[in-house]
């Protein structure tokens, strides 16, 4: 069965730009998550989707937002970039999001400020 | 939120088995522990959880201590393509549910 699929794979923008990421989970999946990975921070949640909701958020500021369509893919959405949201954009799909459940991730999307 | 601590780095010898340390003296009674690893450029990848018992799988085994404030994950034979970062995570539903990454440990596999 096909994995967590994230496009794009490698994307440029400059200060101020906005950007959209998108994320299609595993079949079945209903639960998304979002993490940002960057050398000097590590892994860091960014939130949570599930049926359509957000149900967890990270501490990040309002510039990064998302948002889960009806067959359970996810869009992750950075307004006004700045040169610090350079990083990694990792997202991961499980059945239910519950703490038991094992999360897939995909392979993210590179972002590059300038 | 509960939090983790993991050596930064480790080595092992191919075919040795390896012991991967984690503290996390605050967690809570209903948070589990996950085990991931990341290969170079890859996303992160699911290795073990559990909550109190130990738990074993095809890939390795969790030892966890019976106060639950540290645990042991434990590759039996390591191999070169174990060579990752491995990140030890509570799976925290305390306040919001979110897993919270420690900052890994990064293991090297000598030949």
């Amino acid at each position: 069965k096909a994995g967590v699929t994230q496009t794009p794979r490698y994307l440029i923008k400059t200060r101020g730009q906005q950007v959209t990421l998108s994320c299609s989970p595993i079949s079945g999946h209903r639960s998304v998550s979002w993490y940002q990975q960057t050398p000097g921070q590590g892994l860091q949640f960014l939130f949570e989707y599930f049926s359509e909701t957000q149900r967890n958020k990270g501490n990040f500021p309002g510039r990064f937002s998302g948002r889960q369509f009806s067959n359970s893919r996810s869009e992750m959405n950075v307004s006004t970039l700045e040169l610090g949201d350079s990083a990694l954009y990792l997202c991961a799909s499980s059945w239910t999001g519950e703490q038991y459940n094992e999360q897939f991730f995909g392979p993210g999307t590179r972002l590059t400020v300038l | 939120d509960a939090k983790t601590t993991q050596p930064n780095s480790m080595e092992s010898n191919e075919e040795e088995p390896v012991h991967l340390p984690c503290n996390h003296s605050t967690i809570s009674g209903t948070d589990y522990i996950h085990w991931y690893r990341q290969l170079p450029s890859q996303g992160p990848e699911y290795v073990i959880h559990g909550l109190t018992s130990n738990v074993n799988n095809r890939m390795a085994s969790l030892a966890i201590a019976e106060d639950r404030k540290s645990s042991t994950l434990i590759l039996h034979r390591a191999t070169l393509r174990d060579a990752a970062v491995y990140y030890c995570i509570l799976g925290s539903t305390s306040g919001t549910y979110k897993y919270i990454f420690g900052t890994g440990t990064r293991l090297k596999v000598l030949a």
